[in-house]
This record gives structure tokens, C-alpha cells and sequence, in this order.
């Protein structure tokens, strides 16, 4: 089947301005997961979502991210006020309950 | 708290040399580990993992990786590399159940001629 998609692929955002950024999971995956690679660096941990139990949200760097999921679809990570230092690319990425992760291509995201 | 450390960041290898990258975690029960490739311009994609039982993974692409408890290490081999190896390796550990992961700062093999 489809593989995870993400979208916009690139964003181009003013500084202030706030930022949606999309992943469609592969279907009958029940973990999601978000991460932050800055270049040339490593994966972030963000948040992840399991089933319907509460979000882990321990990696969000401040009140000013915060992700949805839709049961166990589509997730949409918000970035309000964006600033400079959020630049990065934005991974996605789906498993099922064998801790395997299937990334998506990620989200290229430039704040001006 | 999990945490992952790739020592190496970048190495270089000629082709058909073999390889070891090394990993150390640190997490308080078995892990569950991983061993992602992201390819230039390419997404991520898993090498291959270690949930229980032997202690010598096989993966894709040649690759294998042995957990050793004792040192805290899963490093990854390769006996021989070709060119199209040349890419940043992470390593990965997760809690049981496999859930949150928690990645190293990844480890840039060069491959030269």
C-alpha cells in the first residue's frame, strides 16, 4: 500500500506567522510520530500518538507547537508564531505495534 | 531517561573495507533497538532491529548489528561496502513496547575509491 505522506513538502513562512504541517500514516497503523532534523543534525523526538491513549508530548520544545490526531489517521503539527530557529525538516513517521517505523519524506520548513 | 550515543560522527572506509559503526544506550529495562540509513535525499529506512532472542540481527543491504546487554552497545557491521553505502546511519532505541524512540546524532560514512 501507500507509504506515509506528507505535506507541504517545503514551506516558506515569515517570521510571526503560524505553520500547519500534514502527515497521512499508512492505513491500520496505530502509532504516529513527529520529529525535528535540523541540518546536518540528528532526529528530535516531538510527540508521538498511540491508539487512543493520551499523546506523548514530552519532546515539544515549547507551548507554541502542538499536534492532533484524527482516531488513527491524519496528523496535523501546528507551529504558532514561528520563529527562525524552527527552521528544519519536520519527519513523520507511522508503525504498527511492531515498533517499526516507515518515515515519510518530510516537511522542508524556512521561516524568513 | 533513554539516550542514545553515536561516537563517530563522521568516518571514512574504501570500498570493499569493512565496517563497524558503533552505538551506546542507555535505557533502564531491554531496549528495543534500531538501526536507520537516510540516504542523500532520501527518506529514512530501517536496517534492521533487535526486540529479543539472538543477539545477532541480520538486515538489509549486508548489514548486520549485535546487541551486547554487557556494554550497552549495538554496533552495526558491514564485512565488505560499496560506494552506494555512503550515507548518515542513526541508531535508535525505544522503551518496551516499542513506542517512544529516542535517536542518536547519526554517523556519516564516506566510502572512497
Amino acid at each position: 500500500g501507500a507509504g506515509v505522506s506528507q505535506s507541504p513538502s517545503n514551506k516558506v513562512t515569515e517570521k510571526g506567522k503560524d505553520v500547519e504541517l500534514r502527515c497521512d500514516p499508512i492505513s491500520g497503523h496505530t502509532a504516529l510520530y513527529w520529529y525535528r532534523q535540523r541540518l546536518g543534525q540528528g532526529l528530535e523526538f516531538l510527540i508521538y500518538f498511540q491508539g487512543n491513549s493520551a499523546p506523548d508530548k514530552s519532546g515539544l520544545p515549547s507551548d507554541r507547537f502542538s499536534a492532533e490526531r484524527t482516531g488513527e489517521s491524519v496528523s496535523t503539527l501546528t507551529i504558532q508564531r514561528t520563529q527562525q530557529e524552527d527552521s528544519a525538516v519536520y519527519l513523520c513517521a507511522s508503525s504498527s505495534d511492531t515498533g517499526e517505523q516507515y518515515f515519510g519524506p518530510g516537511t522542508r520548513l524556512t521561516v524568513t | 531517561a533513554q539516550s542514545v550515543t553515536q561516537p563517530d560522527i563522521h568516518i571514512t572506509v574504501s570500498e570493499g573495507a569493512s565496517l563497524e559503526l558503533r552505538c551506546n544506550y542507555s535505557y533502564g529495562a531491554t531496549p528495543y533497538l534500531f538501526w536507520y540509513v537516510q540516504s542523500p535525499g532520501q527518506g529514512l529506512q530501517l536496517l534492521l532491529k533487535y526486540f529479543s532472542g539472538d543477539t545477532l540481527v541480520q538486515g538489509i543491504k549486508g548489514f548486520e548489528a549485535e546487541f551486547k546487554r554487557s556494554q550497552s552497545s549495538f554496533n552495526l557491521r558491514k564485512p565488505s561496502v560499496h560506494w552506494s553505502d555512503a550515507a548518515e546511519y542513526f541508531c535508535a532505541v525505544a522503551n518496551t513496547g516499542g513506542f517512544k524512540t529516542i535517536f542518536g546524532a547519526g554517523t556519516r560514512l564516506f566510502v572512497k575509491a
